[in-house]
């Protein structure tokens, strides 16, 4: 049973252009969170995603960020224009369920350099 | 605005001592989770405390949730190399999974 798999691991941008960070959940997990990690910062929330829904992207920027769960496929979080403070480690996790003491399992995490 | 503080933010012990490390808020969680972190990977669960004064054992690893469930406890004994690592609490204020808020971690060293 393969993990929390995110491509790429690596992603190098320069300045406007777009990222798009892929997420596959475990096999029957159907909840899909994305977290970001700056430099010397602790992981900050982004958003959580329910297969199709988006259910709370109270972490996410207003603006050039955006994130879809689709039926068929893996979860993309995608940032237009990127800008120098967007660097850094986006990591997606999945669970079974949103119940108090499910288990979450992350990916990897994909790092995002901007240039 | 940090909620939650973990203390101490770096620590070098030798192989064998025993070691605790905390994480504070002031903030009323309904769950808290243990991860740890190596470079360059994703946080692995290490356990989810979700009762007040609960008590969990993972072979040398002892997790406490405090009475109130506004702290939590992480103590190793007998610590071995392989304990090295970035050891990480996430609390939940719902009651649910999503967005936890994570503490900034302690970097564990252990010294041969």
């Amino acid at each position: 049973n393969a993990g929390v798999m995110q491509n790429p691991r690596h992603l190098v941008r320069r300045r406007g252009q777009e990222a798009r960070l892929r997420c596959s959940p475990m096999k029957g997990h159907s909840h899909v969170y994305w977290y970001r990690q700056l430099p010397e910062e602790g992981l900050k929330f982004m958003v959580y995603l329910q297969k199709e829904n988006i259910i709370d992207e109270s972490g996410m920027p207003k603006e050039r960020f955006s994130a879809e769960f689709p039926k068929e496929g893996p979860s993309i979080l995608r940032i237009q224009q990127v800008v120098r403070g967007d660097s850094a480690a986006y990591f997606c996790a999945s669970s079974l369920s949103r119940d108090r003491g499910e288990k979450l399992f992350f990916g990897s995490g994909t790092q995002l350099s901007v240039l | 605005t940090q909620l939650l503080e973990q203390s101490p933010q770096f620590l070098s012990i030798q192989e064998g001592e025993n070691l605790t490390v905390y994480c504070n808020s002031s903030s009323v969680f309904s769950s808290l989770q243990w991860y740890r972190q190596e470079p360059g990977e994703g946080p692995v669960l290490l356990v989810t405390v979700v009762t007040g004064g609960e008590v969990k054992k993972l072979k040398r690893l002892t997790f406490q949730f405090g009475d109130a469930r506004k702290d939590s406890s992480l103590h190793i004994t007998a610590a071995q190399t392989g304990d090295t690592g970035l050891y990480l609490c996430a609390g939940a204020l719902g009651f649910g999974n999503e967005k936890l808020t994570f503490g900034t971690g302690t970097r564990l060293t252990i010294i041969p």
